[in-house]
């Protein structure tokens, strides 16, 4: 199993609506957790953190589900800007390694 | 303003040239990384320094070298050992957050195409 997974899709959503995509990690011990987002071509950037109680940012809600081992990213409203690739990073604290997921790729239709 | 530069933006070289990506960061970030990424692929870890003078090889350290020898800096070297060069490179660095989670901040890339 990989370290870190993600359904690479892409997914193509009409503007305006709710979108949701997860990933799963294998470690266990894994202990920071984040998404970033990338537009062709470009650096990833980072979108946000996601904590034990999830959190939220705007239209944006992430959530950690330690049980299952998966974080999850909603999009609300969605708009054509948001069209993009979204990376899942997942941080072994102890030895610092950083795992990256392959990404999500989200195309918004007007 | 703080962040993280790399040059060049694009970089063409023959096969069988050393070629040399540099990565320097304002942010007093004490670890850095460096990322190489193919078209429709994830990031792969290639070399990371957690404090200067220290480096340690990633997932594809093979025919890449590095330098740590400034906290701002960590050039890192093509050889002409890597089977297939061509390639999105990406430096970033990382401190502790608030949370103490380590959020990593990305230069902008180096392209690199070797023929």
């Amino acid at each position: 199993r990989k370290e870190v997974e993600q359904d690479p899709g892409p997914f193509n959503v009409p503007e305006g609506a709710t979108v949701a995509f997860n990933c799963t990690y294998s470690n266990s011990a894994s202990q920071s957790f984040f998404w970033y987002r990338q537009d062709c071509r470009k650096e990833p950037k980072l979108l946000m953190s996601v904590y034990s109680s999830g959190n939220e940012d705007g239209r944006f809600t992430a959530q950690l589900n330690r049980a299952s081992q998966y974080i999850s990213l909603l999009i609300r409203d969605s708009k054509l800007s948001d069209s993009a690739t979204y990376l899942c990073v997942v941080n072994r604290r102890r030895d610092d390694k950083i795992i990256f997921g392959k990404g999500t790729r989200l195309h918004i239709l007007p | 303003d703080g962040g993280i530069t790399q040059s060049p933006k694009y970089l063409f070289r023959k096969e069988g040239q050393n070629v040399t990506l540099s990565c320097e960061q304002n942010l007093n970030h004490d670890a850095m990384y460096w990322y190489r990424q193919d078209p429709g692929q994830g990031l792969r870890l290639i070399y990371y320094s957690q404090i200067v003078n220290d480096f340690q090889k990633g997932d594809i350290a093979e025919g890449y070298s590095v330098s740590r020898e400034k906290k701002e800096s960590f050039p890192l070297t093509v050889t002409s050992a890597q089977k297939n060069p061509t390639a999105f490179y990406l430096c970033a660095s990382s401190a502790p957050g608030l949370a103490g989670d380590y959020e990593q901040y990305f230069g902008p890339g180096t392209r690199l195409t070797v023929t």
